[in-house]
């Protein structure tokens, strides 16, 4: 157990519909990111956030938002879903935002766009 | 900006054998060299890592060395066992990725009984 919590663990839904993916860092981690890893893909870096204040940018969809609340838990929404965002969505957390900083990920949300 | 790039894609190898995967990257001001494993549906767990202070790290059959002339690290995994087929990721950071890890493509190790 890496301490990050991520929910749902699953979910399914409709094309054109809009979701919402949680994350609680590890107790103490002020750095949160989101990564996207579609089936048999490498580990795409969509945001990062840092004690409450947007810190990276990676290749993140305008469709898609994340922010981080003052108790550190994030949220990723992601809007007009299409078939090609089905994918595993990872966050991640650090203590801080500098180098050298072991990130720990969570377990993951699979979301599955029909 | 970084890159890494990640090789073999895939790599087989025969139970007991060693396996190594080569990453290598274009800012020399990297810093921090991360290697995760990746179980099947599972999220990446740090196995290694290495500074740019230090040429070699092990951790019982697990050791990443580093060479910061030809900046390029490497994963070695000696005595493979079964429990080793995954996928294996490298990362660097350092100051030209603003201390993002930027990440290689992933290397998906097979052990063969």
């Amino acid at each position: 157990d890496s301490g990050v919590t991520q929910t749902p663990k699953h979910l399914i839904t409709a094309t054109g519909q809009r979701v919402t993916l949680r994350c609680s860092p590890r107790s103490g981690d002020l750095s949160v990111y989101w990564y996207q890893q579609s089936l048999d893909q490498g580990l795409q870096f969509l945001i990062q956030y840092y004690n409450g204040e947007e810190r990276a940018k990676g290749n993140i969809l305008e469709r898609f938002s994340a922010q981080q609340f003052p108790d550190l838990h994030s949220e990723l929404n992601l809007s007009s879903l299409e078939l090609g965002d089905s994918a595993l969505y990872f966050c991640a957390s650090s203590v801080s935002s500098t180098s050298g900083n072991t990130i720990y990920f969570g377990e993951g949300s699979w979301l599955t766009v029909v | 900006g970084e890159n890494v790039e990640q090789h073999p894609s895939t790599l087989s190898v025969q139970e007991g054998d060693s396996a190594v995967i080569k990453c290598t990257y274009s800012d020399s001001a990297s810093n921090y060299f991360p290697w995760y494993k990746q179980e099947l549906g599972k999220r990446p767990q740090l196995i290694i890592d290495i500074r740019s202070n230090v040429g070699e790290k092990k951790d019982q059959r697990i050791a990443v060395t580093l060479n910061k002339t030809a900046k390029h690290f490497s994963l070695h995994i000696t005595e493979t066992q079964p429990e080793d087929s995954a996928v294996y990721f490298c990362a660097a950071s350092g100051l030209d990725s603003n201390y993002q890890l930027i990440w290689g493509a992933g290397t998906k190790l097979i052990i063969k009984p």
